[in-house]
Order: C-alpha cells, then sequence, then structure tokens
C-alpha cells in the first residue's frame, strides 16, 4: 500500500494570503498523481492530473507541480479567497489501472 | 448534464440484511471506482474498475462485491452488512488513467 502524506492537515490564512501544501507518495510504480478540491457537504472535484516528472498546471489562481523522482507535488493558491476554502486532497496511482490512494488532505479556511 | 448518479443517497439498514447502491454514469467512461470515507481515515477505495467484466480490489474490499456487466453501471454490494460498514460511500467516474474521476454526491449507509 502505498503511504501517501500530505501537509500541513490543516491552514487557516486570511483573504489575499497566498499558500501551498505538500504530497508526498512513494516514487516507485509511479504513474500519476491528481489533485482534487472537496468542498464540505459535496463532493471531490478533480483540479488536476499530472503524468510527467516537472510538469506543472495551472487553473485559475491554483497551480501544481510535480517531482516523481523524488515523490512530491506542491499544490500552490495565489491570492486566496474566502470560496478557496475546502480540503485538498492528493491521490498519487500505480499503473494505468484506476488504483488510487488518497492522503488525508489539507483542509484549509480563508477568513474574509 | 454528465453525471455519476447514486442510490440512494441515505439508507439505514439492521446488520446481515443484503443491500445493494447503484451507481451509473452518463459519460461512457471507462474506469468506475467504489470509495468510502470515514473521519480520520480520508477516502478509501473499496473496488475499482477499468472496463466491463474487470475489476479489481481497492483497499478496503471485505464485505463488498460489485459488478461491471454493463460500461454504465456499477453497482456495490453488501451481502451482510454490518455496523462498520456505515460510512459515507461515493462512487467514481473517470474516462482513463489519465483523467480525474467525477464523483457521485454520495449515499450515508447505517448499519444498525
Amino acid at each position: 500500500i502505498l503511504n501517501v502524506e500530505q501537509s500541513p492537515q490543516s491552514l487557516h490564512v486570511q483573504e489575499g494570503d497566498s499558500t501551498n501544501f505538500t504530497c508526498s507518495f512513494p516514487s516507485s510504480n509511479f504513474y500519476a498523481l491528481h489533485w482534487y478540491r472537496w468542498e464540505t457537504a459535496k463532493s471531490p472535484e478533480a483540479l488536476f492530473v499530472m503524468t510527467l516528472n516537472g510538469d506543472e498546471k495551472k487553473k485559475g489562481r491554483i497551480s501544481a507541480t510535480l517531482n516523481t523522482k523524488e515523490g512530491y507535488s506542491y499544490l500552490y493558491i495565489k491570492g486566496s479567497q474566502p470560496e478557496d476554502s475546502a480540503t485538498y486532497l492528493c491521490a498519487p496511482g500505480s499503473g494505468n489501472t484506476g488504483k488510487l490512494i488518497f492522503g488525508q488532505g489539507t483542509t484549509l479556511q480563508v477568513k474574509p | 448534464e454528465a453525471q455519476v448518479t447514486q442510490n440512494p443517497r441515505y439508507l439505514i439498514t439492521v446488520t446481515g440484511k443484503k443491500l445493494t447502491v447503484t451507481c451509473s454514469q452518463n459519460m461512457n467512461h471507462e474506469y468506475m471506482s467504489w470509495y468510502r470515507q470515514d473521519p480520520g481515515l480520508g477516502l478509501r477505495q473499496i473496488y475499482y474498475s477499468m472496463n466491463v467484466e474487470v475489476t479489481d480490489k481497492g483497499d478496503v474490499p471485505e464485505g463488498y462485491k460489485v459488478s461491471r456487466k454493463e460500461k454504465r453501471n456499477f453497482p456495490l454490494i453488501l451481502e451482510s452488512p454490518s455496523p462498520n460498514q456505515t460510512s459515507l460511500y461515493f462512487c467514481a467516474s473517470s474516462q482513463d488513467s489519465d483523467y480525474g474521476y467525477t464523483f457521485g454526491s454520495g449515499t450515508r449507509l447505517t448499519v444498525v
């Protein structure tokens, strides 16, 4: 079983602050790294899927980078807004099988 | 509208009474998966499927069965539910392993 670590576990920031989270995973048998955003009382929503070392993806104020050799990914949020408040989950996939292991998530609270 | 539909949304049942949670997607996705979410444990994969008649165990398959007879449907079967299967269940589908998953709205199951 892959051991997926996300840090920090939770984060409280002020509106306008930029922030970043880390996802660490074993680099062996890596295939793809997923990031999801999960708002309270809703379902997880896909943000990014990255497969290549050095890959970088961006969606509005949110971006992510991937280092498959050392087994980590960073998620950045620039100028956090209250609507960014959610739990952010990462999930590495092993092989192109659809098997995903989710981390425990980083819960972000953005205060107005 | 592209979506993953789970039914029922809420279910209270008694120990040992067989039940099925249905999952259907209208996006012609190859990959489908079931997860359970428990406080402090995050999202854990129960079963996943890469195509019709192709399924495999996730990390917590004990006490569950699945079938994938048609591409659009992926029901989760609890033959003899027990209280430790009380949880929030999510079904999800994806075009393939390079794409993010679309999640259903969730099924909250209570076994008494």
